[in-house]
């Protein structure tokens, strides 16, 4: 069983739906994430969060949304998609410390596969 | 600009023999280098970190980095069909974040 749960496995939404992800993770990291991996594509990463504040934001538009309501809660607020949004949205956390500039191994959430039709 | 550089593969190795899988980065500051699997529909998880120059082993896996020329490799010794999978390099991003940067990841097939 992986530390980090992500719910739903499987989106199927279309562009004029509002749907979100949610990731809770239960092994005391400081840190969350999310990624976006598209076919053939390296893993994106979207945001992160240190502590609940957003720390990064890696110019994703708009209709992604996240919220850190604490430092095990996360999620991902999806409005207005289009098709190549089509991925999987992978949760992940570690431990980090953005002012000393390090992070450990980031442990993984079995992800989200979405749909966009 | 790409950060961390992987040969997306595939490589294909017979079951017994060593696969070696490469990676290199571009920020001469990254000091923590991670190796993840992912199975196909699977997340990645992680299977070795290396911080030092240097071989680290752990199992049939070693991890060997190389600071001053830049890259990182892993080499699976003894390779069998479940080790076929996509091996993901991770290195901190450069501009000062260091929040690990994923390479495209190499595919690696091991046939009987």
């Amino acid at each position: 069983e992986t530390g980090v749960t992500q719910t739903p496995r499987h989106l199927v939404m279309g562009m004029t739906n509002k749907k979100s992800l949610k990731c809770e993770q239960h092994l005391g990291h400081n840190a969350m994430y999310w990624y976006k991996q598209s076919a053939k594509k390296p893993l994106e990463l979207m945001f992160v969060y240190n502590f609940k504040e957003q720390t990064e934001n890696n110019s994703v538009p708009s209709r992604f949304s996240p919220e850190c309501p604490n430092s095990s809660h996360l999620f991902l607020h999806l409005h207005t998609l289009q098709p190549e949004d089509s991925a999987l949205y992978l949760c992940a956390s570690s431990q980090g410390n953005p002012s000393a500039r390090w992070y450990t191994e980031a442990f993984f959430g079995q992800g989200t596969r979405l749909t966009v039709v | 600009q790409k950060e961390v550089e992987q040969n997306s593969g595939p490589l294909s190795v017979p079951e017994g023999a060593i696969a070696s899988l490469n990676c290199t980065y571009s920020d001469r500051g990254s000091q923590s280098f991670f190796w993840y699997r992912q199975y196909s529909g699977k997340s990645p998880e992680l299977i070795m970190f290396i911080y030092s120059n240097g071989d680290k082993e752990d199992g049939r896996f070693t991890a060997q980095l190389n600071k001053a020329s830049q890259y990182v490799s892993l080499l699976i010794r003894d390779s069998q069909p479940s080790d076929s999978a996509t091996y993901l390099c991770a290195a901190p991003a450069s501009g000062g974040s260091y929040i690990p940067t994923f390479g495209r990841g190499t595919s690696l097939i091991v046939h009987p």
